[in-house]
């Protein structure tokens, strides 16, 4: 089952402007992280935020985490043509059952020059 | 360093097949993960091995198997292929005690 759900399914956006993305879960966490992945590759790991961080920053990218809500959102600032890519949320596991990464279906972004 | 290493990068079967795949893990890595991506489920855990123990399986059919050595590397397995299995296999490694994954390359199987 998918345990982390992106929000929205798709965007696109012209080069230069700030791109979010949200990713909403169902159970218990230690931990979210974020994933990109260009066009049938593997995937690449952005950023990881513990379940007691609110916020973390990486270069242009921002993660919030909201525990409560159980969301996080994936902000990339001043977004470039090469940051065309799918961009996956995952966490761990069911309950924080070990060993196992569960992903979202993932947000397509498409940065236009 | 190397990153993660996958062969084949590509794969043709027919149904009814068996086949298997191969990944080796960035040295020093000893937990090795593998995905199934496809365009109608996403990406979906098959199963976790560190120190050539399986830890955790996802809810594939038995005709998933993996297996590790002692050098960490690691080989899935799937026998009696259906078309359902076509897909981008996906392996992953990370450091013991990190949730920090390092994906390789895939596998993309076709099923005819």
């Amino acid at each position: 089952s998918q345990q982390g759900e992106e929000d929205p399914q798709a965007l696109s956006i012209q080069e230069g402007e700030n791109a979010t993305m949200n990713c909403s879960y169902k159970t218990s966490i230690n931990n979210l992280q974020w994933y990109r992945q260009n066009s049938g590759r593997g995937l690449v790991h952005l950023i990881l935020i513990r379940s007691n961080e609110r916020e973390k920053h990486s270069g242009r990218l921002r993660v919030t985490l909201d525990t409560s809500k159980k969301s996080s959102s994936l902000l990339i600032t001043a977004s470039r043509a090469a940051d065309t890519a799918s961009y996956f949320c995952a966490t761990d596991g069911d309950g924080g059952s070990n060993y196992k990464l569960t992903f979202g279906k993932g947000t397509l972004l498409t940065v236009n020059p | 360093k190397a990153g993660v290493t996958q062969t084949p990068r590509y794969l043709i079967k027919t149904r009814g097949q068996q086949v298997t795949l191969s990944c080796s893990p960035i040295s020093g890595h000893r937990s090795v993960s593998w995905y199934q991506q496809t365009p109608g489920q996403g990406l979906q855990f098959l199963f976790e091995y560190f120190s050539e123990t399986q830890r955790n399986k996802g809810n594939f059919p038995g005709r998933f198997s993996g297996r590790q050595f002692s050098n960490s590397r690691s080989e899935m397995n799937v026998s009696t292929l259906e078309l359902g299995d076509s897909a981008l296999y996906l392996c992953a490694s990370s450091l013991y005690g990190s949730w920090e994954q390092f994906f390789g390359p895939g596998t993309r199987l076709t099923v005819l």
